[in-house]
This record gives C-alpha cells, sequence and structure tokens, in this order.
C-alpha cells in the first residue's frame, strides 16, 4: 500500500493563479481531511470529508474548495491564491470505528509559496 | 470547542536526558488522545494514542498518561537520543467529529550530542 500520496511535494504560485492539490489513498478510509501547517500554529484543519460527494468545512476553509467523487481521491482547490495561503498542505485519512477511535494517516505533504 | 495547548518551545537537550513536554486539552465528553511526530521534512507519524482515562500509550521509549481529572497528556521519555530531533505535536479527537483532528502547536526538540 502507498498510503496517503500528495502531489505535488513544492509549488510556487503567483497571487491571483488558481490551482489544485491532489491527495489519494488506497486504504479504502471513508474519512479524509486536509490542513495547514503554519509556525507556531499547529495543523489546522480546511475541509473534511465523511465519505464520498460529503464534504464539510473546518477551521480555516475560506479561499478553498474541495469535492470527493470518488473514496479514494480528496483535491484541495486554491480558488485564486493569495500570500497568506503560503503554507505546507497535509492531507490526512481515516477509517471508521464503532469505539470512535480514529487514528488519522498522514501524506507527506505539499510546500506551497504564493508571491 | 476543543483546544489543546502545549508548552512553548524550542526544548534543547544533551543526549540522554529526559524528555517532558506538556500537554493539557480542553474537550467535551471523552476524547481520544495522541502524540504525533514530524521529522524533518516528512509528514506527522503517530507516536502514540490513549483512548481513556488512565490509559498509558507509549512507543519507542516514548510514553504519556491519560489524566481526565488534569486534563493532561503529557509526552516523557527517560533517555532521548539525536534521532528523536523532530516536532512533536499534541492532539485530540473525540467521536462526534468523525477523527478530525485537534492540535497543539507543536514543539521543536532538538538533540545535541
Amino acid at each position: 500500500n502507498a498510503g496517503v500520496t500528495q502531489t505535488p511535494k513544492f509549488q510556487v504560485l503567483k497571487t491571483g493563479q488558481s490551482m489544485t492539490l491532489q491527495c489519494a489513498q488506497d486504504m479504502n478510509h471513508e474519512y479524509m481531511s486536509w490542513y495547514r501547517q503554519d509556525p507556531g500554529m499547529g495543523l489546522r484543519l480546511i475541509h473534511y470529508s465523511v465519505g464520498a460527494g460529503i464534504t464539510d468545512q473546518g477551521e480555516v476553509p475560506n479561499g478553498y474548495n474541495v469535492s470527493r467523487s470518488t473514496t479514494e481521491d480528496f483535491p484541495l482547490r486554491l480558488l485564486s491564491a493569495a500570500p497568506s495561503q503560503t503554507s505546507v498542505y497535509f492531507c490526512a485519512s481515516s477509517s471508521g470505528s464503532a469505539s470512535g477511535i480514529y487514528e488519522q494517516y498522514f501524506g507527506p505533504g505539499t510546500r506551497l509559496t504564493v508571491t | 470547542g476543543n483546544s489543546v495547548t502545549q508548552m512553548e518551545g524550542p526544548v534543547t537537550l544533551s543526549e540522554e536526558a529526559f524528555l517532558t513536554i506538556n500537554c493539557t486539552y480542553t474537550a467535551t465528553g471523552y476524547p481520544s488522545l495522541f502524540w504525533y511526530v514530524q521529522y524533518p521534512g516528512e509528514g506527522l507519524q503517530l507516536l502514540l494514542k490513549a483512548t481513556k482515562a488512565d490509559d498509558k500509550g507509549s512507543n519507542k521509549g516514548f510514553e504519556a498518561t491519560y489524566r481526565k481529572e488534569t486534563t493532561s497528556f503529557h509526552l516523557e521519555k527517560g533517555s532521548v537520543q539525536v534521532s528523536d530531533s523532530a516536532v512533536y505535536f499534541c492532539a485530540l479527537s473525540d467521536y462526534t467529529s468523525y477523527g478530525k483532528l485537534t492540535f497543539g502547536q507543536g514543539t521543536i526538540l532538538t538533540v545535541h550530542p
């Protein structure tokens, strides 16, 4: 199993450009999430999905869109990049649990710089 | 809402020193607690977890005990190595959040030979 994969690894955008960060998992996990990591702030949840066709906003959703057409893929779209979106982005997935305990698996991250 | 507070960093230690990284939380209900580690240039890996009060999670010589009375989940290791240099994140999730994690701000640990 590849686990959670993310592409690209690095990206530089100009202000106003749009792009899509790709995330895929091969563990048949229902739950997928996008986080951004900024110095001194830990990781903050952008969007998440509890299954194909179902998404919802996290703590910092503005400027980002998501969709989930398959169980495996959960792309994150930046609509019009801004310097404040310079960050490291992590995708994560987890399986459901009758006990309510969810262990998340993280991808390697995408380092995005917006100039 | 849920929140996690970690001790301020960075933390610098000599090899074989004792490590404690403090973590306290606020949550409704009975959350699960986690420590994640991020090595330089890599993603996050689960280090250990505890799912109910008084549980002790352990892995690679690291330990943390779920203390409901003090709402804490402090990370400890008796003798750190240079290879333990990384960023450590405390996090929680509860069953109502479908695994969504609330993270602390992270603590940078540097271990010198």
